[in-house]
């Protein structure tokens, strides 16, 4: 009964490389959000979304894009990955108007060389 | 700024002890606090959520603390298990902001 799911679980990219990392969810939810974790840090929001084509910019949207086209699939666009963007990237969707009972996915953990 | 800040990025405690997880934050319009679960390999999981207007509040082995006057919250585990080793983090939402504020994380490590 997954119910966020992120398509890679791993992902190896060279620098330089478009990458694109998949999220899809199936409970309608009309917020999405992209999070990256690193290690003392936490999670940092990059982008999120409340609605079909709509994005609003996080804390760390430098370096990413994203589209959200169909309600249910949001996806993160790293234009030309660098190294530093090696990470672990979480997504999570919840219900409009809410920021409550975030759900997430498992993640996909990104190591650009 | 908007902060939500751990004091102990690691808590190692004895099987079937209490264990508790603090966390500080800093933004008083802060209204809604939620503490999440992260099993190696997974995503975040809700455990436990407390709003402002509440001091306290409880559910199954678990209860959070909410201290408003020093910006303060705790996570209490009674008896932990090894099902409990985990990282914990905190996240607050900012009234006005569109996104939770995640802190930095503990890592919960028990002991048989």
């Amino acid at each position: 009964d997954v119910k966020v799911t992120q398509s890679s679980r791993y992902l190896v990219k060279r620098t330089g490389e478009k990458v694109f990392l998949e999220c899809v969810q199936d409970m309608d939810h009309e917020n999405m959000f992209w999070y990256r974790q690193d290690p003392g840090l936490g999670l940092r929001l990059i982008y999120f979304s409340y609605d079909v084509k709509m994005k609003e910019k996080g804390d760390i949207p430098e370096g990413y894009s994203v589209s959200r086209e169909k309600k249910e699939r949001f996806s993160l666009i790293l234009e030309s990955a660098s190294t530093n963007q090696t990470s672990m990237y979480l997504c999570a969707s919840s219900l409009s108007g809410s920021n409550y009972g975030y759900t997430f996915g498992s993640g996909t953990r990104l190591t650009v060389v | 700024g908007e902060s939500v800040g751990l004091h102990l990025p690691t808590l190692s405690v004895q099987e079937g002890d209490n264990s508790i997880i603090n966390c500080a934050y800093s933004n008083s319009a802060s209204d809604y606090f939620i503490w999440y679960k992260q099993e190696s390999g997974k995503g975040p999981q809700f455990i436990i959520d407390i709003r402002s207007n509440m001091d306290k509040r409880q559910g199954q082995r678990v209860t959070v603390l909410l201290n408003k006057t020093v910006k303060h919250l705790s996570l209490q585990i009674a008896a932990t298990q090894p099902g409990d080793s985990a990282v914990y983090f905190c996240a607050e939402n900012i009234t006005g902001r569109r996104a939770l504020t995640f802190g930095s994380g503990t890592r919960l490590q028990v002991q048989p």
